[in-house]
């Protein structure tokens, strides 16, 4: 199975500055024949389900500011919230899909975004 | 609008059994394959089981393999999850999640629950 590692596993922000939150698989999770990244990221605040982010690593799900800017290919991954804003303080996953059954899909442990 | 209920969980004993169900609606239910993905407190999430969209086809984790029993009941827009032998470790929120298009078993969730919580404790 495919493991996926975040890091850092928290990072404290200013109000407007950058964050930057790492991913890496531990096989590539790039196909050819589509050329695609099956890499997503999600956002979790407290006592809230995972929220949507970016899938095909760089695609915005509908609605997501376009602050968030999802980057990389093959096995590692960021994830950049460009300008943090209050609102942006929560724990970030990755997940891969890039397994096909029977193998399993996973998550990155998250990675934990306050405000310094 | 999409809208995914879970419920079933409960605080029961070490090698006791628990059927969680999701309700969905909001969409057509019998075009999406769906997941289990859980959560234990204070931990990450981790990936549970897919079930395909007519429910012929079903693959778990192996921390569950042998424990769980995925099913659904399109007519109901509705599936379940059916643990089995629990454990400490189980105890998680058990969240039901859609995966994000038509044609995939597996890709990203666009839509999850609330969750249901799972306590497995003596």
């Amino acid at each position: 199975d495919i493991v996926m590692t975040q890091s850092p596993d928290s990072l404290a922000v200013s109000l407007g500055e950058r964050a930057t939150i790492n991913c890496k698989s531990s096989q590539s999770v790039f196909r050819s024949f589509n050329q695609k990244n099956y890499l997503a990221w999600y956002q979790q605040k407290p006592g809230q389900p995972p929220k949507l982010l970016i899938y095909w690593a760089s695609i915005r799900e509908s609605g997501v500011p376009d602050r968030f800017i999802g980057s990389g290919s093959e096995t590692d991954f960021t994830l950049s919230i460009t300008s943090l804003q209050a609102e942006d303080v929560a724990i970030y996953y990755c997940q891969q899909y890039s397994t096909a059954p029977p193998g399993a899909l996973s998550f990155g442990g998250g990675t934990k975004v306050e405000l310094k | 609008q999409v809208q995914l209920v879970e419920s079933g969980g409960a605080v029961v004993q070490p090698g006791t059994s628990l059927r969680l169900s999701c309700a969905a609606s909001g969409f057509i239910f019998s075009d999406y394959a769906m997941h289990w993905v859980r959560q234990a407190p204070g931990k990450g999430l981790e990936w549970v089981a897919v079930i395909s969209y007519d429910g012929t086809n079903k693959f778990y984790a192996e921390s569950l393999k042998g424990r769980a029993i995925i099913s659904r009941d399109n007519s109901k827009n509705t599936m379940f999850l059916d643990l089995n032998s629990l454990r400490a470790e189980d105890t998680a929120l058990y969240y039901c999640a859609r995966v994000g298009f038509v044609s995939s078993w597996f890709a990203w969730f666009d839509y999850w629950g609330q969750g249901t919580p799972v306590s497995v404790s003596s």
